[in-house]
């Protein structure tokens, strides 16, 4: 069975902390994203990758950064976790092409205390 | 740019009832379309999608959806709702530019009622 998997479901961190988020896929996907999922606000896209070592900003990239070395590996970074990063972010992978599917990871609820 | 309109954040229906949950897209060339499901402490699951061809999309449990070109819309339906249909729906577009870059609805809670 194919699988995005989150390093973890539940994190609390502190304000300033620096945070990472590991996304890891095992469908040799091409393309990886991050969201962040906040209620009434749907999904927002925060980075991209469609390539090892290469991103692309999304909407909303402001206090956030990420690492792709690996394939099958995407990484999100708070440098300085602030309380308004509260979220559950959500990291998807696909292949190559508008017309394909995203396969979701069940999500990381971050809590910046 | 583009953007998805979910008219409705909030839907309730009672079991057995018709689910109607609706997807507006703004777009100067047309999109492929996508229903994805979000169950309670889940990831998004793909529903259904419409690339080309047929406009009348068949996807799991039952759900379907039309893409109306010149209404812009790809609204998901289902004649009978089932408790286990309770959820957040998205609605989101893609395009073979921009990698592929998606853009979602702001989701719709559908609550079934016994």
């Amino acid at each position: 069975d194919v699988k995005v998997t989150q390093s973890s479901r539940y994190l609390v961190k502190r304000t300033g902390e620096k945070v990472f988020l590991e996304c890891v896929q095992d469908m040799d996907h091409e393309n990886m994203f991050w969201y962040r999922q906040d209620p009434g606000l749907g999904l927002r896209l925060i980075y991209f990758s469609y390539d090892v070592k290469m991103k692309e900003k999304g909407d909303i990239p402001e206090g956030y950064s990420v690492s792709r070395e690996k394939k099958e590996r995407f990484s999100l970074i708070l440098e300085s976790a602030s309380t308004n990063q509260t979220s559950m972010y959500l990291c998807a992978s696909s292949l190559v092409g508008g017309l394909e599917k995203l396969f979701f990871g069940s999500g990381t609820q971050l809590s910046v205390l | 740019a583009q953007s998805v309109t979910q008219l409705g954040s909030h839907v309730s229906v009672s079991e057995g009832a018709l689910v109607l949950l609706r997807c507006n897209y703004s777009s100067s060339v047309p999109p492929y379309l996508f229903w994805y499901v979000q169950y309670p402490n889940q990831g998004l699951q793909l529903l259904l999608k419409y690339t080309t061809g047929a406009t009348l999309v068949k996807g799991i449990n039952g759900f379907e959806a039309e893409f109306k070109k010149s209404e812009t819309s790809f609204h998901l339906t289902k004649p009978s709702a089932h408790m286990s249909d309770a959820a957040e729906y998205f609605c989101a577009v893609r395009y073979n530019t921009n990698a592929g870059k998606s853009t979602f609805g702001d989701g719709t809670t559908l609550t079934v009622k016994p």
